[in-house]
């Protein structure tokens, strides 16, 4: 599987936006960038999926470079409920494979 | 609609003993994945099954973990018997189809081997 990079700690403002990072540079092109988060005490939790446009949910919005080497999670208002780690993984037709994550803290 | 469920929430048994986790999917998902965070570690993959059948089994530890979806349905991974380094979160998914399609996951069951 692919390697993903992501910084290990994040830290917001409450209700500013966050923008987390996510190297993937050896990306397939059969790779698909999946975005999943943990809350403390909870299973991951899918927030959102791309292959090579941009995409936008209720939860996110994902932003991929042109070359598909990078990619950026974006919280557009940040709440404390939003506080948790954040995993970026490549997928083809495959288990999810977790890294470290990015743990993002929000501030009151 | 219901989310994944798993029981018990927290196990808690000595070495060599034998624990049984079970994990109901969401209705209608044919694909049910089990996996584990043991201290300090990622989130590793056990297994897939599809339907009644197990697609990829490739991230059981050992032969102590057995894993049934009997009927499709529901599904148990009993370990026997249990070692210190089987402590962990184990969680299980589920989802509609294979590949590229989004996992849902459980809150985890929690097992303590003392």
């Amino acid at each position: 599987d692919a390697k993903t990079t992501q910084p290990n700690s994040m830290e917001s403002n409450e209700e500013e936006p966050v923008h987390l990072p996510c190297n993937h540079s050896t990306i397939s092109g059969t790779d698909y960038i999946h975005w999943y988060r943990q809350l403390p005490s909870q299973g991951p939790e899918y927030v959102i999926h791309g292959l090579t446009s941009n995409v936008n949910n209720r939860m996110a919005s994902l932003a991929i470079a042109e070359d598909r080497k990078s990619s950026t999670l974006i919280l557009h208002r940040a709440t404390l409920r939003d506080a948790a780690v954040y995993y970026c993984i490549l997928r083809g037709n495959t288990p999810l494979v977790f890294g470290k994550g990015t743990r993002l803290s929000v501030i009151a | 609609e219901a989310g994944v469920t798993q029981f018990p929430s927290h196990s808690v048994i000595e070495k060599g003993q034998t624990v049984t986790l079970r994990c109901d999917p969401i209705s209608g998902h044919d694909n049910l994945y089990w996996y584990r965070r043991v201290m300090g570690k990622e989130i590793k993959f056990l297994l897939h099954f599809v339907k009644e059948s197990k697609q990829d089994e490739s991230g059981m530890p050992n032969n102590r973990f057995l894993a049934e979806r009997t009927g499709g349905t529901y599904s148990t991974l009993k370990v026997q018997p249990a070692e210190l380094e089987d402590s962990g979160v184990y969680f299980c998914a589920s989802s509609q189809d294979q590949g590229y399609y989004e996992q849902y996951f459980g809150p985890g069951t929690r097992l303590t081997v003392t």
